[in-house]
């Protein structure tokens, strides 16, 4: 099945500042990339997502970059807040059923 | 619009003790449903999906089982429960052929 590495585990930056999390994934066949925010005991909410005919997609402050070639696809937040403090999660899916593999979640800590 | 309601919210149970979950999704038919488990500080593993009513299909082996006796329900059960049972459980939902999930509230599970 799909394996799906994230990293780092935890990310602390200043306010205002970038944030970058990366995941990797194992199966070529994997064409949906979705980021999930998880704020502490919440449910996880999905903030952007991108398919394999794209390599980039941008919403106001949030990225996702995606490079289908070397299996790894990132997210980018600029100009960080303190409400966006969080457990990022990235997943992969093939499409078959819409089953989804997260990675093992960055802890994203801004200080204001 | 469609929602997905998920109990009990919590959950203290003894080891051995048995386990019924219950998840529901109202405005919608024929949703594909999942069962994820979030061990603490973990990612979310997909335990269950169901593309259709009696369809289960499992991702790994465990001490648990799932149901779907109506279109939009989903049960996740044990006959005992064990103490690495304990983990934040989240049920799912998509639209058959779509992308992207919608996860209830989650049961946080605690096995004494």
């Amino acid at each position: 099945g799909e394996n799906v590495e994230q990293h780092p585990s935890t990310l602390s930056v200043q306010e205002g500042d970038s944030a970058v999390i990366k995941c990797t994934y194992s199966d070529s066949a994997s064409n949906y990339f979705p980021w999930y925010k998880q704020e502490l005991g919440k449910r996880p909410q999905l903030i952007i997502d991108i398919r394999s005919n794209v390599g980039e997609k941008k919403d106001q402050r949030i990225a996702v970059t995606l490079n289908k070639t070397a299996k790894h696809f990132s997210l980018h937040i600029t100009e960080t807040q303190p409400e966006d403090s969080a457990v990022y999660f990235c997943a992969a899916s093939r499409g078959n059923f819409n089953k989804f593999y997260f990675g093992s979640g960055t802890k994203l800590n801004v200080k204001p | 619009s469609q929602t997905i309601h998920q109990w009990p919210a919590t959950l203290v149970q003894p080891v051995g003790s048995p386990l019924s979950l219950e998840c529901t999704v109202e405005g919608t038919s024929n949703p594909n449903l999942y069962w994820y488990r979030q061990a603490a500080g973990r990612g979310l593993q997909l335990l269950f999906y169901s593309v259709g009513i009696g369809q289960i299909s499992s991702e790994v082996p465990q001490n648990l089982s799932a149901s779907r006796p109506q279109d939009r329900q989903f049960i996740l059960s044990s006959k005992k429960l064990l103490l690495s049972d304990s983990g934040f459980y989240l049920c799912a939902w998509s639209v058959q052929g779509g992308y992207g999930y919608t996860f209830g509230s989650g049961t946080r599970l605690t096995v004494v």
